[in-house]
């Protein structure tokens, strides 16, 4: 099973709404991954887990929240929303070896957000 | 810093045609190179990935190769059909411990009848 599951598919919000994505794979991974893809660009960054702690934090603005409850699931808390956050959230996964090498990313449907 | 580059921006081929989608980097000290297809509004389906130890990984009609010196990768699509339409993606990982791939700026490929 190479799938990674995201809920939900699309997401409308206002400013003021709190709201979260997730994010789901059972392939064993390790190092979880959030990007935004704005229209005809390639996917941006955002954050990565790996072994459930946060590695990497591309400078993504406080009102982006990521949690990795367990090694299944990721999450990401949103708040504050501007309208230029509106993009697809694309959540990925990947094996980690023993030398802490990084293998092959596979990504989820991602979730297609509009911030009102 | 890193930059990925893939020319053309859009092609139009008729079906059955065989094509090359290339991607370009600017420093050849890469651990790996993942090729990736995305459909419109959805998210994105790995290809194939080649080692910076490899030439070059076959999928069926497939075939991408690495010439890392030179920093390039070519996609060959053999026989194409509509629905190999897509957005093509090549992204490249800097060391076995880097976590971050760098993207490409895609080709848009359109397969027409």
């Amino acid at each position: 099973d190479t799938e990674v599951t995201q809920t939900p598919k699309h997401l409308v919000m206002g400013m003021t709404n709190k709201k979260s994505l997730k994010c789901e794979q059972h392939m064993g991974h390790r190092a979880m991954y959030w990007y935004k893809q704005k229209a005809k660009k390639p996917p941006e960054l955002m954050f990565v887990y790996s072994y459930e702690k946060l590695s990497i934090n591309e400078s993504v603005p406080s009102r982006f929240s990521p949690e990795c409850p367990n090694s299944s699931l990721l999450n990401l808390h949103l708040h504050a929303l501007q309208p230029e956050d509106s993009a697809l959230y694309l959540c990925a996964s990947s094996q980690v070896d023993m030398g802490f090498s990084y293998n092959e990313q596979f990504f989820g449907p991602g979730t297609r957000l509009t911030v009102l | 810093k890193q930059e990925v580059t893939q020319i053309p921006a859009a092609l139009s081929v008729p079906e059955g045609e065989n094509l090359v989608l290339n991607c370009s980097f600017t420093d050849s000290a890469i651990y790996n190179l993942q090729w990736f297809r995305q459909d419109p509004g959805k998210g994105l389906t790995s290809l194939l990935l080649i080692q910076s130890s490899q030439r070059e990984q076959t999928s069926g009609r497939l075939n991408a190769s690495l010439d890392k010196s030179s920093g390039r990768s070519t996609l060959y699509i053999a026989a194409s059909q509509p629905g190999d339409s897509a957005t093509y993606l090549c992204a490249v990982r800097r060391s076995g411990t880097a976590s971050k791939l760098t993207f490409g700026t895609g080709t848009r490929l359109q397969v027409t009848l």
